[in-house]
């Protein structure tokens, strides 16, 4: 009965490729993120989407494409990898934009070769 | 812009004592949020705590208490009774009150604590 989920949990790829991330919440939320933490532990957004508005932090590159099949998903998609991906990816969900406590996936460690 | 402030990379506390985690942050919005999680060592993030601005009483869960200051603009997390279990990265956050950013969580640095037998 796990409320926020994510799968993988390690991805290793190679420089270049395509690569997809899958975030899945049974809370019933409407709002879910996906943050990127460094290698120095520090955490950033990089998208918020609620009711079908997504809201992307300017700094992240348009390789990066989230996409939501229903309320319940949100799947980071990330075209040509490089290096600097590497990190940690976090899938987080709460029940509205604005008001709530998020709640957090497992992550994915991401690491590209 | 929002900012949070962990100023201690680094604690060390003993079994069962008490234990205090810094946070102070800055904004100049009357209405926010301040969370603290926590990130042991297997990484996932896990919620502890939670105070709203408007709050009157400072937040407590279990073992866990927000010292909350709001003129000194701190949220320190209180641990009681430390437990081995508790040794892992402490986070503080509070929530962008911009819509433009999807009121998503601006972190601090991070505080690592390790508990002592």
């Amino acid at each position: 009965d796990t409320a926020v989920s994510q799968t993988p949990k390690y991805l290793v790829t190679q420089m270049g490729n395509d690569k997809s991330i899958k975030c899945e919440q049974n809370l019933g939320h409407d709002t879910m993120y996906w943050y990127k933490q460094d290698s120095k532990k520090f955490l950033k957004i990089m998208f918020s989407y609620n009711n079908k508005e997504l809201i992307i932090n300017e700094t992240v590159p348009n390789r990066f494409s989230p996409k939501s099949p229903d309320k319940a998903h949100l799947n980071l998609h990330i075209n040509s990898l490089e290096l600097g991906d590497s990190a940690v990816y976090f899938c987080a969900s709460s029940q509205q934009l604005g008001t709530d406590t998020q709640y957090f996936g497992p992550g994915t460690r991401l690491t590209v070769l | 812009a929002q900012k949070i402030t962990q100023t201690q990379p680094g604690m060390f506390v003993q079994e069962k004592e008490a234990v205090t985690l810094d946070c102070t942050y800055d904004t100049s919005d009357p209405s926010y949020g301040l969370f603290w999680y926590k990130q042991p060592s297997s990484g996932e993030m896990i919620f502890l705590i939670y105070q709203g601005s408007y709050d009157q009483q400072n937040a407590t869960e279990g073992r866990y208490s927000l010292n909350f200051q709001k003129a000194r603009k701190s949220a320190n997390l209180v641990i009681s009774a430390s437990q081995l279990g508790d040794s892992a990265m402490y986070f503080c956050a509070m929530r962008d009150s911009n819509s433009n950013s999807g009121y998503a969580l601006n972190f601090g640095k991070g505080t690592s604590l390790l508990v002592t037998p």
